[in-house]
């Protein structure tokens, strides 16, 4: 296992156009958590699994943002009719439950550019 | 929302010299946890340290909390050029959901 994958890396888009960004956690790990970063800021919270239960969704996370998790395994976001405020880094991590030594591990992330 | 506020906001220093950062918070927590970004890249888990600990130690870093102040600081001793990152502090809500994350410190080892 060689940690968590996101793909893509980088994905412009127009505004208006529908994406999907795929997670692929570390297999062990039963939470996997969606996080979006802007420039000089910390991650901000989207949404949360639970295997494929999603436990949380912020309010920041409007109609437009989908996120499933099918079989407890990979999980997918999905933007609808993208947005210039959507431009961002996503990022995916997953933990093996709570208040854990390790931590979250964390993925590459995906770059978003909307124009 | 972000819950932890890191000061400073940028720190620069020389090659073997501390640094130290600050992360305060508003709400009570199960853990706080340090984490390091290099630039474009994920994050890398640093220490966590839980609610009923006060001091935590893993190599270079020294981490501290004060759950009477909202307050946790990251020691990081003789630091290096690879040192160079944004640090981030993030806290775990004692319901034990998703972490919530402060806007960070920059550090800038030179040699």
């Amino acid at each position: 296992d060689t940690g968590v994958s996101q793909d893509p890396r980088h994905k412009i888009t127009k505004r208006g156009q529908n994406v999907t960004f795929r997670c692929d956690p570390i297999s062990e790990h039963n939470r996997l958590y969606w996080y979006r970063q802007t420039l000089g800021q910390g991650p901000e919270f989207l949404t949360y699994f639970q295997n494929e239960a999603q436990l949380e969704k912020s309010r920041l996370l409007s109609d437009r943002f989908s996120a499933e998790r099918p079989k407890g395994s990979f999980s997918t976001l999905e933007i609808q009719r993208t947005e210039q405020g959507d431009s961002a880094m996503y990022l995916c991590a997953s933990s093996f439950g709570v208040a854990n030594f390790y931590g979250y591990t964390f993925g590459s992330g995906t770059r978003l550019t909307v124009v | 929302s972000q819950q932890g506020e890191e000061d400073p906001q940028a720190l620069s220093i020389q090659e073997g010299e501390n640094a130290t950062m600050n992360c305060s918070y508003k709400t009570s927590i199960n853990n706080l946890q340090w984490y390091r970004q290099n630039s474009g890249r994920g994050l890398v888990h640093l220490i966590l340290i839980r609610s009923n600990e006060r001091e935590k130690h893993s190599g270079r870093l020294r981490v501290t909390l004060d759950t009477s102040k909202k307050s946790s600081s990251l020691l990081i001793t003789a630091s290096r050029a690879a040192d160079t990152a944004s640090y981030f502090c993030a806290t775990e809500p004692p319901a034990g959901t998703a972490l919530i994350f402060g806007k960070g410190t920059t550090l800038s080892v030179s040699s």
